[in-house]
């Protein structure tokens, strides 16, 4: 089976802080994407890549940068903390463009 | 703009019984759907999928049916169980692109 890991399943962050999500995938997956969700508002895309040092925006990438140095990784970085982005944040990844996502367990991220 | 709505935030069923969830979406060049199921702090799973040269696929107990000309698909479980409690969410993607998801229906199967 697929795995996705995400390094921390709960984080607290003040605001301001740079902060480093981390996302390993262990199948040789090409395409790797971070979410987040909130209540009533479901799952929206942040960032989004397709190979290895390349990244696309996706529908919320403000205040948000991404990182893809290897094919297996993925970290999403919050430049500069702020309380409304407090949210789960998942990582999902598929191995092209046929298949649906596995995702990962998710880092609950609250922002004081 | 939501593509995907799910306007049923939430549902509850008796156990045994059957659970409909329903999915509308705007975007026409929609040819690839996805049911996903979440429990809570964990990740969505991978329930059951459907492209658009179907109108009906089938696993176990759950099934999903695609209406084309109305943009509207639906999960159906057959029978409910306290189990299947947990939210889920309809995908779409065109052509492979990303997916799109709904806002989530919190399922309740009472038993």
């Amino acid at each position: 089976d697929v795995k996705v890991t995400q390094s921390s399943r709960y984080l607290v962050k003040r605001t301001g802080e740079k902060v480093f999500l981390e996302c390993v995938q262990d199948m040789d997956h090409e395409n790797m994407f971070w979410y987040r969700q909130d209540p009533g508002l479901g799952l929206r895309l942040i960032y989004f890549s397709y190979d290895v040092k390349m990244k696309e925006k996706g529908d919320i990438p403000e205040g948000y940068s991404v990182s893809r140095e290897k094919k297996e990784r993925f970290s999403l970085i919050l430049e500069s903390a702020s309380t409304n982005q407090t949210s789960m944040y998942l990582c999902a990844s598929r191995r092209d463009r046929l298949q649906g996502y596995t995702f990962g367990s998710g880092t609950r991220l609250t922002v004081v | 703009d939501q593509q995907v709505k799910q306007n049923s935030p939430s549902l509850s069923v008796q156990e045994g019984r059957i659970s409909i969830l329903n999915c509308d979406y705007t975007n026409s060049m929609f040819d690839y759907f996805l049911w996903y199921k979440k429990y809570p702090a964990e990740g969505p799973t991978f329930l059951i999928s459907i492209s658009s040269i179907k109108d009906k696929n089938e696993d176990g107990r759950f099934t999903v049916f695609l209406n084309k000309s109305a943009k509207h698909l639906s999960l159906h479980i057959v029978p409910s169980q306290p189990g299947d409690s947990a939210v889920y969410f309809c995908a779409a993607s065109e052509a492979g692109n990303q997916f799109y998801f709904g806002t989530g229906t919190s399922l309740t199967v009472i038993p």
